[in-house]
């Protein structure tokens, strides 16, 4: 996960919060990744970006979910308002067309 | 619909010894095919990513098969360590940009 910051790594807030997550991959890969994990569900792609540029969102959950990729080394993912179901590890993973991706160290949300 | 059925759920094998795990994918369009190990607290690590056109694919201990006619593929373990407990995981990829479709995983367990 050397390749990809993310940050927090933990993150606790109550419901009805705003949420913003933070990634900064290295530079050379063009896609980046938002993926939610929990128990129930396992891994889920949430939403892709390929040069900057939204691919998929169909994986969004809802419109509290808002992801952006301003440039190529920086993304956020924010959830306004958060709710306790939204608990999840968050991670964030980078690749370059059909190579492996590599995932970040993710984010530990708890909405209380 | 697309789905990733890894069997079986959880294993737990005595240190040394071998262990194959079973992945069967029913997913269209199929680009590629991912094995991760995930360990506990970490985003996952990739092991292997196989093509349609390719059948075999060893990274050390661990070998990975498939056969896209049947769209099954299994991730065999030779001569398990402790450091091999982990989250094993087999996405598919469905497009160029490497949109991945998870299953639940199998946890693997090796014991002393």
């Amino acid at each position: 996960d050397a390749g990809v910051i993310q940050s927090p790594r933990h993150e606790v807030t109550e419901m009805g919060q705003e949420v913003t997550l933070r990634c900064k991959p290295i530079s050379g890969h063009n896609s980046l990744f938002w993926y939610r994990q929990t128990m129930m569900r396992g891994l889920e792609l949430l939403i892709y970006f390929n040069n900057n540029v939204p691919i998929d969102d169909s994986g969004m959950p809802e419109d509290r979910f808002s992801a952006k990729m301003p440039n190529a080394s920086f993304s956020t993912l924010k959830i306004q308002p958060s709710e306790p179901r939204d608990s999840a590890v968050y991670f964030c993973a980078i690749g370059t067309g059909s190579v492996t991706q590599y995932f970040g160290p993710g984010t530990r949300l708890l909405v209380l | 619909k697309n789905q990733v059925e890894q069997s079986p759920q959880s294993l737990i094998i005595l240190e040394g010894k071998n262990c194959t795990l079973q992945c069967n994918y029913t997913v269209s369009p199929f680009s590629n095919l991912r094995w991760y190990k995930q360990d506990t607290g970490r985003g996952p690590v990739s092991l292997t990513i196989m093509t349609f056109s390719e059948n075999t694919k060893s990274n050390g201990r661990y070998t990975a098969t498939l056969d896209a006619d049947t769209k099954q593929s299994s991730l065999h373990i030779t001569a398990s360590q402790l450091s091999d407990s982990a989250s094993y995981i087999c996405p598919p990829a469905t497009d160029s940009w490497g949109k991945l479709q998870f299953g639940a995983g199998t946890q693997v367990v090796v014991t002393p």
